[in-house]
């Protein structure tokens, strides 16, 4: 199936760790992006990446970082400077105009 | 900041049209409107886009003034599994890229 697919659905954090959250699209899209979500607003950037080996920061970067190695894939780590990390993230590939969401992944803080 | 402002919430009868507005008189003319919804704990599924005509898909059609200064989105005969919350957004081109910025949304109801 030709997707975005996020891992893990949920995840638990301590305090003080850092924690990857994966995202893989097969769509061959250049462009990916990572939002976070809080309860009852809307999306918010955190990085976005048009090429490999390229990423630029969104509006909320502080705390998070990314890297860009393959063309299918944009990890997205939580440092523990990010003081505030309980969030649902969502992840996003695009090709000309249009995003395309994965499943997302809620993380919380233990 | 969000450049576009939208009811909080709206709620329609299952089979007739759901009409959700938005405003967004601060858009500039090279600026795309685009419409995503969002089901609970889902991630957003995309709807529709336009930049000055009229469009319609599959799923909904979208109406843009011609000051372009508000838009609609029609959801033709309302159905349960539309009930969601249906975010509409203004695309800000920075060179190369583009980002899509989100507001609060509209929270859809369709009732039975």
């Amino acid at each position: 199936d030709g997707g975005i697919t996020q891992s893990p659905k949920y995840l638990f954090r301590k305090e003080g760790q850092n924690v990857t959250l994966s995202c893989e699209q097969n769509l061959n899209h250049d462009a990916m992006y990572w939002y976070r979500q809080d309860p009852g607003q809307g999306l918010r950037l955190i990085y976005y990446s048009q090429i490999v080996n390229d990423f630029q920061k969104g509006d909320i970067a502080e705390g998070y970082s990314v890297s860009r190695e393959k063309k299918e894939s944009f990890p997205l780590t939580v440092t523990s400077a990010q003081k505030n990390p309980t969030a649902f993230y969502l992840c996003a590939s695009g090709q000309q105009e249009t995003q395309y969401f994965g499943p997302g992944t809620r993380l919380l803080v233990l | 900041d969000a450049k576009t402002t939208q009811p909080t919430s709206m709620d329609c009868a299952e089979g007739r049209a759901a009409n959700l507005p938005c405003n967004h008189s601060t858009i500039s003319g090279n600026e795309y409107v685009y419409w995503y919804r969002q089901i609970h704990s889902q991630g957003p599924q995309y709807i529709i886009h336009g930049l000055k005509n009229n469009e319609t898909n599959e799923m909904a059609s979208l109406i843009i003034t011609e000051d372009r200064k508000s838009s609609t989105l029609i959801l033709p005969h309302a159905t349960l599994r539309d009930t969601a919350v249906y975010y509409c957004i203004v695309r800000v081109d920075e060179d190369s890229s583009y980002k899509l910025i989100f507001g609060s949304g509209t929270r859809l109801l369709v009732r039975p």
